[in-house]
């Protein structure tokens, strides 16, 4: 059974260090990895989309790195602004699963001014 | 753009009540699921559609019926509460259910439910 895991639970930076959040998961046979945002109340929103066959995706200021081989990927956030200051969760969709998504417990961030 | 909406946002019921939560997309995504999250278990998914008249189950779905009659909706019933479901529903939807497609999942901003 696939298994994610996202370390630290929690996270607080002042504004303007880079973010680096982790996650890793169990079952390196995965179709693709999302990155998610979720707000206090809200939905998720996807923020990147890493393939199986891709080692990174970039938007703006985020970048995902994804190796496989070692079950991990990575989410940076450069120069941190308070608004980034969310839940960020990773989830995998696995091959043995249909189109299960399986998520990690998420880093809370929070950035202060 | 409406995207994924559910409703109601907030719902309180009594042990043993029914209800229907509702979700619809006008995205025209052939891919639909329901996910509930609680603390400390993450989102766990309850049931999912891969098209209209294509239901299955998921890693949770004791206690909850679906069924997809058209494209847009996709909703998710509550055949007798228990306190164990009290949870925030989240439906979410892509735009393909082909395994490896890889597409984006889009969310609905959930559904509170408390069973009292």
């Amino acid at each position: 059974k696939q298994e994610v895991t996202q370390i630290p639970a929690a996270l607080s930076v002042p504004e303007g260090e880079n973010l680096v959040l982790n996650c890793s998961f169990t079952d390196s046979a995965i179709y693709n990895l999302q990155w998610f945002r979720q707000d206090p109340g809200k939905g998720l929103t996807s923020l990147l989309l890493i393939q199986s066959s891709q080692r990174e995706q970039t938007s703006g200021r985020l970048n995902a790195s994804l190796d496989k081989s070692s079950g991990r990927s990575t989410l940076y956030i450069a120069a941190s602004q308070p608004g980034d200051s969310a839940t960020y969760l990773c989830a995998v969709r696995v091959k043995a699963a249909g189109n299960k998504l399986t998520f990690g417990g998420g880093t809370r961030v929070l950035v202060k001014p | 753009n409406a995207g994924v909406t559910q409703t109601p946002k907030f719902q309180v019921l009594k042990t043993g009540q029914s209800m229907t939560l509702q979700c619809a997309q006008d995205m025209n995504h052939e891919y639909m699921s329901w996910y509930r999250q609680d603390p400390g278990m993450g989102l766990r998914l309850i049931h999912y559609s891969v098209g209209a008249g294509i239901t299955d189950q998921g890693e949770v779905p004791n206690g909850y019926n679906v069924s997809r009659s058209t494209t847009e909706d996709f909703p998710l019933r509550l055949l007798s509460a228990a306190p164990s479901q009290t949870s925030v529903y989240f439906c979410a939807s892509s735009y393909s259910a082909s395994e490896g497609a890889g597409e984006k999942l889009f969310f609905g901003s959930g559904t509170q439910l408390s069973v009292l």
